[in-house]
């Protein structure tokens, strides 16, 4: 059971590239987000989904897509990187109820656009 | 507007010490309040989770307060260990608004030997 599995752990883009960072669950959990943490700040929420096929926006979604076609997966593509996107990526999942303490994280993504 | 906001913004203790740290937060109505523990360089492990009609929960050395009247919530660490320098999130879900977790900024602690 290896939880929240997130890659690459360390990523450098040149502006205007643009790259996927991949997130995956094996937890079978119905809800997975993708969050940014950057200093000074609250983690922010880029985008979710509450199950396959099923995804919506966040506090900060520009710049992002994402994708859910399977319960395990949920990728978060960057259409063309910018500066402003320099930032730790987190990828979140949970279950249903309370019991499980809230969400799981990923270890993260250190994402340097320059 | 919804706000998390935690003091102190870091703070240093020595081995085998007690702290508090403290959470005010603007968020009605919520759901529950949750404390995060995170080290360098990973993501946020769950503490502890309370809804709005729990008062205290404990996780091992770990106890949150709550006082929904006040909007104020505590995070007491007993007899801390050098494993503890971390920082410590609160996160607030409001009760409207799915996913829409609120963050604070964190406490860094730093428990020193």
């Amino acid at each position: 059971n290896a939880g929240v599995t997130q890659t690459p752990k360390f990523q450098v883009l040149k502006t205007g590239q643009s790259m996927t960072l991949q997130c995956a669950q094996d937890m079978n959990h119905e809800y997975m987000s993708w969050y940014r943490q950057d200093p000074g700040m609250g983690l922010r929420l880029i985008h979710y989904s509450v199950g396959a096929g099923i995804t919506d926006q966040g506090e900060v979604p520009n710049g992002y897509n994402v994708s859910r076609s399977t319960t395990e997966d949920f990728p978060l593509r960057l259409l063309s990187a910018a500066p402003s996107q320099t930032s730790v990526y987190f990828c979140a999942s949970r279950g249903q109820g309370l019991s499980n303490y809230g969400y799981t994280f990923g270890s993260g993504t250190r994402l340097t656009v320059v | 507007k919804n706000q998390v906001e935690q003091s102190p913004q870091s703070l240093i203790i020595l081995e085998g010490k007690n702290c508090t740290l403290q959470c005010n937060y603007t968020v009605s109505p919520f759901s529950n309040l949750r404390w995060y523990k995170q080290d360098t360089g990973r993501g946020p492990v769950s503490l502890t989770i309370m809804t709005f009609s729990e008062n205290t929960k404990s996780n091992g050395r770990y106890t949150a307060t709550l006082d929904a009247d006040t909007k104020q919530s505590s995070l007491h660490i007993t007899a801390s260990q050098l494993s503890d320098s971390a920082s410590y999130i609160c996160v607030v879900r409001p009760n409207t608004g799915f996913q829409k977790l609120v963050f604070g900024t964190g406490t860094r602690l730093l428990v020193s030997p």
